[in-house]
């Protein structure tokens, strides 16, 4: 089965540029989670949606970012205009919400480099 | 509110030693625990959840977890570590009935020497 799939792997852009990394969840998957991860700060929760609506956007630094999930097979993250300091690798994770014990499954990340 | 501690930055083993790594967490109801591994440019793995029951969790790659209520541990274990268990282990805790939302620990960086 494919696993969760994120594109692009790598992104090197400038700063000021609008940055949009992309998610593909495991199919039947209905629950959504963008995370950040850097070595200063770990590994942080931005936003998660559950049956394609934001749940909990409170860890989102700030309005330059958004997150959008149109439907059940996709999402987005957009930065818009980046900063250096958004340099990290973005993870996206999927899950089921048959209970609420069941495992994240996370992609291999976006590797974001503003400069 | 929920937390995971993981008090180590990093753990060193010798190959065939038994490997611990160590998490401590804080709820305030019945918690569902996690361990998960990264290795160097991947997205994290699932290994091993505690739901409720038997308080040592088998998962994969032969690791296990014991679920300590008293001490509010779920400590990460192996009988005999391989070098190809070097990676970045994290443990997680969600609520029961608190949503799917998980709180992750810092992470521990275990490194298994011939």
């Amino acid at each position: 089965d494919a696993g969760v799939i994120q594109s692009p792997r790598h992104e090197v852009t400038e700063m000021g540029q609008e940055v949009t990394l992309r998610c593909k969840p495991i199919s039947g998957h209905n629950s959504l989670f963008w995370y950040r991860q850097t070595m200063m700060r770990g590994l942080e929760l931005l936003i998660y949606f559950n049956n394609n609506v934001p749940i909990d956007d409170s860890g989102m630094p700030e309005d330059r970012f958004s997150a959008k999930m149109p439907n059940a097979s996709f999402s987005t993250l957009k930065i818009q205009p980046s900063e250096p300091r958004d340099s990290a690798v973005y993870f996206c994770a999927s899950s089921s919400l048959l209970g609420d014990n069941q495992p994240q499954h996370f992609g291999d990340g976006t590797r974001l480099s503003i400069l | 509110a929920q937390s995971v501690a993981q008090p180590e930055d990093q753990v060193n083993v010798a190959e065939g030693n038994p490997l611990t790594v160590k998490c401590t967490y804080s709820v305030s109801g019945n918690p569902y625990l996690f361990w998960y591994v990264q290795y160097p440019n991947r997205g994290l793995q699932f290994l091993l959840k505690y739901i409720t029951g038997d308080n040592l969790v088998k998962g994969s790659y032969g690791f296990e977890a014991e679920f300590n209520k008293s001490q509010t541990s779920f400590h990460l274990k192996k009988p005999s570590a391989l070098v190809s268990d070097s990676a970045l282990y994290f443990c997680a805790v969600r609520l029961t009935g608190g949503g799917n939302k998980l709180t992750f620990g810092t992470g521990t960086q275990l490194k298994v020497e011939l």
